[in-house]
């Protein structure tokens, strides 16, 4: 069963901010928010991933909730190459264990950036 | 660094074939994933491996074999290719669970 729930397809102008929301109502407090993105057939692609703070890199930000149970993938100026399906993970960060089942990938959000 | 590399890139099967898909990494990963990926779906785990002489089963396993010798190598095998294994498959790496995955280019197989 998937963890997480996304809409399933978003449009965004060029050179705007594009907010990806993303619910997780079950998150477990252990659990990770994570971020992918897979543009036409190419391998996935990591954005960012967080716990309950908000986090920024080079790509993007993350919005977490103070629940946490949904966060928000921001990307601050759109571009017409950000066009890509965007995947919301939620999975444990411990080493060991049941490794194999954490990553699940749903269908994601299919964002589609216009000029 | 190449990365994860997979080949081949494109193959199509008959039914009843078999083969083999390549993955390597060049990162000394210890933690190695294969997923299938089928039209408009997301990804689906089919098998993964903690590290060398170490794999597991994933949500899709049936239909398809991997070993684990070496930190570089993980091969997927089909041993008698079904046209439900028509599909995108994806090799992953990372240096451990808390690390994110790196994805290689994936193959695309068809079996008819």
């Amino acid at each position: 069963d998937a963890k997480t729930t996304q809409p399933t397809s978003m449009d965004c102008a060029e050179g705007r901010a594009a907010n990806l929301p993303c619910n997780h109502s079950t998150i477990s407090g252990n659990e990770y928010v994570y971020w992918y993105r897979q543009i036409h057939s190419q391998g996935p692609q990591y954005i960012i991933h967080g716990l309950k703070n908000n986090e920024t890199n080079e790509m993007a930000s993350l919005i977490i909730t103070e629940d946490r149970k949904s966060s928000t993938l921001i990307l601050p100026h759109a571009t017409l190459r950000d066009t890509a399906v965007y995947y919301c993970i939620v999975r444990v960060s411990e080493s060991g264990g049941n490794y194999g089942q954490n990553f699940v990938f749903g269908p994601g959000t299919r964002l589609s950036v216009l000029p | 660094n190449a990365g994860v590399t997979q080949t081949p890139k494109f193959q199509v099967l008959k039914t009843g074939q078999s083969m083999t898909l390549q993955c390597a990494q060049d990162m000394n990963h210890e933690y190695m994933s294969w997923y299938r990926q089928d039209p408009g779906m997301g990804l689906r785990l089919i098998h993964y491996s903690v590290g060398a002489g170490i794999t597991d089963q994933g949500e899709v396993p049936n239909g398809y074999n991997v070993s684990r010798s070496t930190t570089e190598d993980f091969p997927l095998r089909l041993l008698s290719a079904a046209p439900s294994q028509t599909s995108v498959y994806f090799c992953a790496s990372s240096p451990s669970p808390s690390n994110e995955q790196y994805f290689g280019p994936g193959t695309r197989l068809t079996v008819t």
